[in-house]
């Protein structure tokens, strides 16, 4: 099993510009999450998805942000217009059931905003 | 809302030495906590969880404490080794408060074991 999987790994854009992170979570798995981690906020989770349908996202800091589960195997985060600010990693975690099992983490997405 | 405080932010310890970190929790309905280790540029890995059954849990070198009463849990780690250095992260999962079954993280401790 080649586990999370998520594109780009880095990504260098200006301000303004829309970027879109992805993920594959591992296949079987039911759940998926969206975390944004920074030095000063740590770990936040921002949505999760049950069965492909967003359940909680309530941690989306904004409208500019959007989350979409179009299949099980497949997961958008999206930021339009992007700003400095929104510079971070973006983890995706996926695991079978809720919260209290396992979550497996994808790379992340390491995230400049000039 | 819910809140998970962990500390220290920072920890050194000597190889062969003890590390504790601990956290405290603020939704006395909270069920489950896991650990996680982060390598530096890599994802969290999970370590260790426990159940709000339970009080303790061990597996090889770490150990997991739960106390429900005063909502605190700590990672006990022993013999520590070079390749224990790492920012370690726990976490609650959340009940109440608006939240579905959430896990809320603490702000991570990074572990420097010295050789």
């Amino acid at each position: 099993d080649a586990g999370v999987i998520q594109s780009p790994r880095h990504e260098v854009t200006e301000m303004g510009q829309e970027v879109t992170l992805r993920c594959k979570p591992i296949s079987g798995h039911d759940y998926l999450f969206w975390y944004r981690q920074t030095m000063m906020r740590g770990l936040e989770l921002l949505i999760y998805f049950n069965n492909n349908v967003p359940i909680d996202d309530s941690g989306m800091p904004e409208d500019r942000f959007s989350a979409k589960m179009p299949n099980a195997s497949f997961s958008t985060l999206k930021i339009q217009p992007s700003e400095p600010r929104d510079s971070a990693v973006y983890f995706c975690a996926s695991s079978v059931g809720p919260s209290y099992n396992e979550q497996f983490f994808g790379p992340g997405t390491r995230l400049t905003v000039l | 809302g819910e809140n998970v405080e962990q500390h220290p932010s920072t920890l050194s310890v000597q190889e062969g030495d003890s590390a504790v970190i601990k956290c405290t929790y603020s939704d006395s309905a909270s069920n489950y906590f896991p650990w996680y280790k982060q390598e530096l540029g890599k994802r969290p890995q999970l370590i260790i969880d426990i159940r709000s059954n339970v009080g303790e849990k061990k597996d090889q070198r770490i150990a997991v404490t739960l106390n429900k009463t005063a909502k605190h849990f700590s990672l006990h780690i022993t013999e520590t080794q070079p390749e224990d250095s790492a920012v370690y992260f726990c976490a609650a999962r959340v009940l109440t408060g608006g939240s579905q079954g959430n896990l809320i993280f603490g702000k991570g401790t990074k572990l420097s074991v010295k050789p």
